[in-house]
């Protein structure tokens, strides 16, 4: 059973580029969850996806944008990079049928961004 | 608004010693409770997690928790630690009814292990 899997693993960026990250969640998982982990910090919500659109947005700016696709897999872009963009992306992938199941929460393994 | 807490930023023990981690949390009602571990350059697993009922849980790894309504806490503990568990554990909540998968994160809690 293959769980959640994120590419690529590191990435380095200069400010005022773009990135595209990329995930495929867990089998039999429709809902994937994208999260923001700076060095030192816990993971911080940036926004989730269910049936291809996005379902909730934490404070992160519009600069970060995301995409879901038919086969549920997802990506995260992020426009005009700053150098606080820098932190691990973290995926998460869980059923969006409702009830405490939902907030169970299987996490990939991650990307290093790094923009300089 | 939710928030979790994590008090000990770096906690260091004796393998096979007993640990207790520390995570407390705000919220107006009693919300789902997780803990998870991070080993470096990983992702996080799920330890364990608590909904409702039994305020006991047992988790993977040997690790367990208990959820004390009176505190708003949800001390993760393991009676003897392992070299293994080296790692950085983590605090989250859920809103029931609300923000569904929307997971609140405390800092983490830095683990080494002396042999």
């Amino acid at each position: 059973d293959a769980g959640v899997t994120q590419s690529p693993t590191h990435l380095i960026k200069t400010r005022g580029q773009q990135v595209t990250l990329r995930c495929s969640p867990k089998s039999g998982h429709d809902t994937v969850s994208w999260y923001q982990q700076a060095l030192g910090q816990g993971p911080q919500f940036i926004f989730q996806y269910y049936e291809e659109e996005e379902r909730q947005r934490g404070n992160f700016p519009d600069r970060f944008s995301g995409h879901q696709f038919p086969n549920y897999s997802s990506e995260l872009n992020v426009n005009a990079l700053l150098l606080g963009d820098s932190a691990l992306y973290l995926c998460a992938s869980n059923t969006g049928v409702g009830g405490p199941n939902s907030y169970e929460q299987y996490f990939g393994p991650g990307t290093r961004l790094t923009v300089t | 608004a939710q928030s979790v807490t994590q008090p000990d930023i770096h906690i260091t023990v004796s393998e096979g010693a007993s640990l207790e981690l520390r995570c407390n949390y705000s919220y107006g009602a009693t919300p789902y409770l997780f803990w998870y571990v991070q080993s470096p350059g990983q992702g996080l697993q799920l330890l364990l997690k608590y909904f409702s009922g039994d305020t006991l849980v047992q988790g993977i790894k040997g690790f367990e928790a208990e959820f004390k309504r009176s505190q708003s806490s949800f001390n993760l503990r393991k009676p003897s630690v392992h070299w293994s568990d080296a790692a950085e554990y983590f605090c989250a909540v859920g809103a029931p009814g609300g923000s569904q998968g929307n997971l609140i994160f405390g800092k983490g809690t830095k683990l080494s292990v002396k042999p």
